[in-house]
């Protein structure tokens, strides 16, 4: 099946100290990427949908200027946590879609990346 | 307002049969996804139900009744390693994907 690499899978980091995550489709072009969080026993929060080559969808009560998305080409959309605070510790989880698939195409899923903010 | 309803927490025994439901209202509906997460990974695809009936994928097998604005999971043949958190999700009229909050399955032996 296809596969969704995610970047770094964990990473420690000091307050106010910015950290980008990577996601990376590896065998499809995924012209939309999806970036959620998830708290401990809760279910996943979408963020953001990540289009290629134009700005970022942001759901309501997400800051666009303190969660970047760049989705620079049809295989790579990156998301950095600017100014992390201890309460942006979380489980951040990137999904994509293969394009070829349209709109209703199963969602692959990264590996997520654990951020723990100090 | 969009709802997706799952329990939260079901417990079955090794070698049993459990069945997860889901119900769901949302503005519009364009399929039901049913993933499974163990605890500290990441969601992974188990099925996709666009029709009414029963789709049958080895040991898992999941329903639609799309007039109920209901779905189950059902898992035969339990073993320890199915202990996870299973996520029913729903993609509305705007393609959007509608999460619930998941059932976390304990399996006993």
């Amino acid at each position: 099946g296809a596969v969704v690499s995610q970047h770094p899978s964990r990473v420690i980091c000091k307050s106010g100290t910015s950290v980008k995550i990577e996601c990376r489709s590896l065998d499809f072009q995924a012209t939309t990427m999806f970036w959620y969080r998830q708290f401990p026993k809760q279910s996943l929060m979408l963020m953001a949908t990540s289009n290629e080559g134009s700005k970022a969808t942001y759901e309501q009560g997400v800051e666009k200027d303190k969660f970047l998305i760049n989705h620079a080409s049809l295989t790579l959309s990156t998301l950095t946590v600017t100014s992390a605070h201890p309460e942006d510790s979380s489980f951040y989880i990137c999904s994509a879609r293969d394009h070829r698939q349209g709109d209703t195409g199963e969602l692959f899923f990264g590996e997520g990346s654990r951020l723990t903010v100090l | 307002g969009q709802n997706i309803d799952q329990p939260t927490e079901m417990t079955a025994t090794e070698g049993a049969i459990v069945q997860i439901n889901c119900t769901y209202q949302t503005s519009g509906f364009n399929g039901l996804f049913w993933y499974q997460q163990h605890a500290g990974e990441a969601p992974t695809f188990l099925s996709y139900n666009v029709l009414d009936g029963l789709e049958e994928k080895g040991r898992f097998s999941s329903f639609l009744s799309r007039s109920k604005g209901y779905s189950y999971l059902l898992l035969k043949e339990l073993q320890m390693k199915d202990s996870a958190s299973y996520l029913c999700a729903v993609m509305d009229s705007n393609y959007q994907l509608i999460w619930g909050a998941g059932t976390k399955l304990i399996i006993k032996p």
